[in-house]
């Protein structure tokens, strides 16, 4: 079975500094998607960063990161000068034969 | 990006009733898909809402229990049947766009008392 696994239930980060979340995955493909999406207390699911896991280059999008490992299954997220408004759950997402799988998600607070 | 607009944004409902949420995207999407996300939990994907045919559920979950509907590529609904407090729940819409990539409504809470 795919599975996605995001390790820290909880992180924190002071406002301007750096914090990386972790995931781990499961699969069997050799060509697949990778997403971070970030939930604040809204709800709404908010796309922050895709994978294409044939490319090596990581995934960049403005302060947001990854770091991806394909040997390993890793997909880490790096948020640079880290914001208030940055504050949300975040979850690793595997795309498997048109289906997310989602990780447990990384509950995320910034300190000013 | 796709524009979904999810209806009720949240309700509280009696035991044995049913609520029925709506999905409206604002283009003509080919998969639409469900999700429920329980208290403190990850998301879960109920189905799958085929245009013009069934439903493709996901272990777990039936059609008596959790019907949808998809009349065309805009629009779906799905209904959570005779309630009990363990289907509160956010329940959210998604639609595949370009590159795989999920969009997501702002989801329903429900509530069950």
């Amino acid at each position: 079975a795919q599975t996605v696994t995001q390790s820290q239930p909880e992180m924190s980060v002071q406002e301007a500094e750096t914090v990386t979340l972790s995931c781990t995955y499961d699969t069997s493909e050799s060509d697949y998607y990778l997403f971070w999406y970030k939930q604040p207390p809204s709800r709404q699911m908010i796309l922050v960063i895709r994978q294409e896991a044939y490319k090596q280059q990581n995934a960049t999008e403005n302060r947001f990161s990854v770091n991806f490992q394909k040997a390993a299954k890793s997909f880490s997220l790096k948020i640079s000068d880290s914001q208030l408004g940055d504050a949300a759950m975040y979850f690793c997402a595997h795309h498997n034969t048109d289906k997310l799988i989602f990780g447990t998600g990384t509950r995320l607070q910034v300190f000013p | 990006s796709a524009v979904i607009s999810q209806k009720p944004s949240r309700d509280i409902c009696q035991r044995g009733t049913s609520l029925t949420i709506q999905c409206q995207v604002d283009s003509q999407v080919t998969m639409m898909f469900w999700y429920r996300q329980q208290p403190g939990q990850s998301l879960t994907l109920i189905a799958t809402a085929n245009q013009g045919s069934e439903a493709t559920y996901e272990s777990g979950f039936v059609i008596d229990k959790f019907p949808i509907s998809r009349p065309n590529l805009t629009f779906s609904t799905l209904t959570v049947s005779n309630m009990s407090p363990e289907d509160s729940s956010i329940y959210l819409c998604s639609v595949k766009g370009l590159n795989e990539k999920l969009f997501f409504g702002s989801g329903t809470q429900l509530s069950v008392l």
